[in-house]
């Protein structure tokens, strides 16, 4: 079974602080990607990676930043966190290797971050 | 542009009826592609279902069954026989040949015990 694990559940952070979100998948996917889910407005994707170090810009990537170091790894930085960054975060993964969105994407279990 | 409808916000039915999440999708692309995505209370998006635009059949996975028609851009869900574990909200998908998958905004089941 495909095992998508992100590293918190729930996160409290204070407005200005530096947030890391961390996925890692254990299926040697070539694809990851982050999403934010907010009532409402469903999913939206704000960046993806389909190779390490490389990663495309998604809908919403404004106040996010990516690293992929290694393959199975894919984080979600927020450089000064903000109130309208409180969501839900999930992260996400794929085998496809043409670059196309065209394969299942298997998620985490999700972050609900909360910004104080 | 690239669409999927989720007409129905919120659906109530009691155990054991059945029921069937609607989806339409609009694209452009001859190729594509259709999920469906189930989302328990947990949070976790659990896959269900990849269906591919040359393949019209439609598809049963015990209770669960997808009903796919070109003619109409429809990829409708069906539980037969609901369960209280079947509580959950539902996402449609579509992907075609661009970078983006694209998710409706999805349908809140309550199966009452």
């Amino acid at each position: 079974d495909v095992k998508v694990t992100q590293s918190s559940r729930y996160l409290v952070k204070r407005t200005g602080e530096k947030v890391f979100l961390e996925c890692v998948q254990d299926m040697d996917h070539e694809n990851m990607f982050w999403y934010r889910q907010d009532p409402g407005l469903g999913l939206r994707l704000i960046y993806f990676s389909y190779d390490v170090k490389m990663k495309e810009k998604g809908d919403i990537p404004e106040g996010y930043s990516v690293s992929r170091e290694k393959k199975e790894r894919f984080s979600l930085i927020l450089e000064s966190a903000s109130t309208n960054q409180t969501s839900m975060y999930l992260c996400a993964s794929s085998l496809e290797t043409s670059g196309a969105f065209t394969d299942t994407q298997y998620f985490g279990p999700g972050t609900r971050l909360t910004v104080l | 542009a690239q669409k999927v409808t989720q007409a129905q916000t919120e659906i109530s039915v009691v155990e054991k009826e059945d029921v069937t999440l609607d989806c339409v999708y609009e694209t452009r692309d001859t190729t594509y592609y259709l999920f469906w995505y189930k989302q328990p209370p947990s949070g976790e998006l659990v896959f269900l279902i990849r269906r591919n635009s040359f393949d019209e059949q439609n598809e049963i996975s015990g209770r669960y069954s997808w009903n796919f028609q070109k003619s109409t851009s429809s990829f409708n869900f069906t539980i037969t026989a609901s369960q209280v574990v079947d509580s959950a909200v539902y996402f449609c998908a579509l992907s075609g040949a661009g970078n983006q998958f694209y998710f409706g905004t999805g349908t809140s089941l309550t199966v009452i015990p």
